[in-house]
């Protein structure tokens, strides 16, 4: 069981908007401004899409952003295209001697 | 740009030792933490630990005890090391590089080790 709770599956259709849900506790996602989140094409490396909760790093569509409100960190992706089909996944830090916290990640369907 | 490879044994048997290696180019391992994550078939990805340049490490305490990550500057590479592997240790294993503790980029390719006799 991941320490990050995120739904196993979500879709939607070409040119909508959805959005992803992390959730955690006030001991990681609750207590520090460090979530990102990863893109992950079947057989692909992970790639980092959102850091910092809602920085985009150079080179990814702006139709990603990132928020968090309390325990629970999201990821939305408006205009949604065929190629943005993929597994997601949100990490978290947790301070202590746990450090690090990835969910369990989400599969993305473009109807 | 910076390129992460990762290279070692895919079949591993169980009570062994899983070590794999990174090699990093186009960039140095002088700076920035260096991590290891891994992800077991059709499961989420795990953070396994990570070393600091300086040589300083943190690790997931759920892999305390069993795991060392190393570094060696002179051939710009960073290892892991996992003793008394078991079945619950196969995954795809993937190094990345940490600008901060939850920014990983960019990743290597990854590597598929299965403990098994």
């Amino acid at each position: 069981q991941s320490a990050l709770t995120q739904p196993a599956s979500v879709s939607g259709s070409p040119g909508q908007s959805i959005t992803i849900s992390c959730t955690g506790t006030r001991s990681d996602v609750g207590s520090y401004d460090l979530v990102s989140w990863y893109q992950q094409h079947p057989g692909k490396a992970p790639k980092l899409m959102i850091y910092d909760v809602n920085k985009r790093p150079s080179g990814v569509s702006n139709r990603f952003s990132g928020s968090k409100s309390g325990n629970t960190a999201s990821l939305t992706i408006s205009g949604l295209q065929a190629e943005d089909e993929a597994d997601y996944s949100c990490c978290s830090y947790a301070g202590g001697s746990t450090f690090v916290v990835f969910g369990g990640g989400t599969k993305l369907t473009v109807l | 740009q910076v390129q992460l490879q990762e290279s070692g044994p895919g079949l591993v048997k169980p009570s062994e030792i899983l070590s794999l290696t990174c090699t990093v180019s186009g960039g140095s391992v002088r700076s920035y933490y260096w991590s290891w994550i891994r992800q077991p078939p059709g499961k989420g990805l795990e953070w396994i630990g990570y070393i600091y340049y300086s040589g300083s490490t943190n690790y997931n305490p759920s892999l305390k005890g069993r795991v060392t990550i190393s570094v060696d500057m002179s051939k710009n590479q960073f290892s892991l090391r996992l003793t008394s592997v078991t079945a619950a240790d196969t995954a795809v294993y993937y190094c990345a590089r940490a600008e901060q503790l939850t920014i990983y980029d960019p990743w290597g390719q990854g590597t598929l080790v299965t403990v098994s006799s």
